[in-house]
């Protein structure tokens, strides 16, 4: 099956800094990848779709000013979440697609915490 | 909009007995795929099975199958012979064919009693 691979699966850092995840589709060609949040014990929350090369949309309530997605190719998305605050840690799962298989395939997920 | 919604937060059954797993959805569309997805402890998100809203058969893969009522919007997950690695989370999802994005229903904790 296709494999999506999330980089770093867990990250601390401080109040103030940013911090960037790397979702990439390693034997597939995503013309479209997937950001969500998941709380403990709760689904998943989308946040924003990318599509290559061009801006990404964001779901409503989600700042696009403070979690920046990249597109740049194909086979990767990046999400970077900016000036990033305590009440910004939480579970990060990418995923991407095709038109066909119509599933979706995720990441790993990353586990990122601000202290 | 679409909908999916999980109304079991959690089940539970004996290990090799079989459990279902309720969804239902609502859609004004008639074309669409349906999925059900299984995050264990590891969080990494598992596809179970598949089913395009077009086939009347249900999909089957090995000891899971669906129940799949289109009329009534409903899309049930069988799992049969349950075993301990059966343990997770299990959510229903349902996706638009013109569209990619996903919608997911709230989430069923499934625990295998030993």
């Amino acid at each position: 099956g296709a494999v999506v691979s999330q980089h770093p699966s867990w990250v601390i850092c401080k109040s103030g800094t940013s911090v960037k995840i790397e979702c990439r589709s390693l034997d597939f060609q995503a013309t479209t990848m997937f950001w969500y949040r998941q709380f403990p014990k709760q689904s998943l929350m989308l946040m924003a779709t990318s599509n290559e090369g061009s801006k990404a949309t964001y779901e409503q309530g989600v700042e696009k000013d403070k979690f920046l997605i990249n597109h740049a190719s194909l086979t990767l998305s990046t999400l970077t979440v900016t000036s990033a605050h305590p009440e910004d840690s939480s579970f990060y799962i990418c995923s991407a697609s095709t038109g066909y298989p119509p599933e979706a395939f995720f990441g790993q997920g990353t586990r990122l915490t601000v202290v | 909009a679409q909908t999916v919604t999980q109304s079991q937060p959690e089940m539970s059954v004996q290990e090799a007995e079989t459990v279902t797993l309720s969804c239902t959805y609502d859609t004004s569309e008639s074309d669409y795929y349906l999925f059900w997805y299984k995050q264990p402890p590891s969080r990494q998100m598992i596809l179970v099975i598949r089913q395009e809203a077009y086939k009347q058969q249900n999909a089957t893969e090995n000891r899971f199958s669906v129940n799949f009522q289109k009329a009534a919007k409903s899309f049930s997950l069988k799992i049969s012979d349950s075993q301990l690695g059966d343990a997770a989370m299990y959510f229903c999802a349902y996706r638009s064919q013109g569209a990619q994005k996903l919608v997911f229903g709230q989430g069923t904790r499934l625990t295998i009693n030993p």
